[in-house]
């Protein structure tokens, strides 16, 4: 049972637009959900995260977006740019001893310029 | 750059072999996990340690097996290679465990078995 769902797979976005993707959870032990950022060929690099306790957490050009009631949280990239185009995954860790993450499937993102 | 090392990058074995993989973790990061990556699919947990001891575990069978080292560098050991066992494999590293804390991937080591 995958205790992460992601979507879409894919997205495709013009150069300036916005790029949303979304993750919805089950266990509502979660209590820490990072974005990670994945370029062909290596490691996923953390993007941003945050915790259940706020609703909105903005780093520059992106923004976590987070509904406890709804247990969904979705990523948005505000002017998406074509060195944006990587494979994006949320993920979700429980409030306990683990360092033990669940991921999402991937949304493979293209930015066209 | 993460500061975590993996060796090799890329690694061909045949069905039924052993292999070894390594990670070396960022300068005083003391936990170590590591993920299985299937292609198209987001990582999924193996195991992780903590200052030398296996600290929980993914749903992998036992041939997947590891070790971390003094100095906090892991290996990760699989006997009895199956075609399924082709993926990425990461690992990351982390101060300590627990909420919130940062993970931070190496760049993998792509494993195909033939």
């Amino acid at each position: 049972q995958q205790q992460v769902k992601q979507s879409p797979q894919s997205l495709i976005v013009q150069k300036g637009g916005i790029s949303i993707i979304n993750c919805a959870y089950e266990n509502t032990a979660f209590d820490y959900f990072p974005w990670y950022q994945q370029f062909p060929g290596k490691g996923p690099a953390l993007l941003i995260a945050i915790r259940p306790d706020v609703s909105e957490k903005k780093e520059g050009r992106f923004t976590i977006s987070f509904n406890k009631s709804a247990k969904q949280f979705s990523l948005h990239i505000m002017d998406s740019q074509p060195g944006d185009s990587a494979t994006y995954f949320c993920a979700a860790k429980t409030v306990d001893n683990f360092n033990k993450f669940y991921f999402g499937s991937g949304t493979k993102l293209n930015v066209k310029p | 750059e993460t500061g975590v090392t993996q060796s090799p990058t890329h690694l061909i074995k045949t069905r039924g072999q052993q292999v070894t993989l390594r990670c070396s973790s960022q300068s005083g990061h003391n936990t170590v996990s590591w993920y299985q990556q299937a292609l198209g699919q987001g990582p999924q947990f193996i195991f992780q340690y903590y200052r030398e001891e296996e600290n929980g575990r993914g749903n992998f069978p036992p041939r997947f097996s590891g070790l971390q080292f003094p100095n906090y560098s892991s290996e990760l050991n699989v006997n009895a290679l199956e075609l399924d066992d082709s993926a990425l494999y990461l690992c990351a590293s982390s101060l300590d465990m627990g909420q919130g804390i940062e993970a931070f991937f190496g760049q993998g080591t792509r494993l195909t078995v033939v």
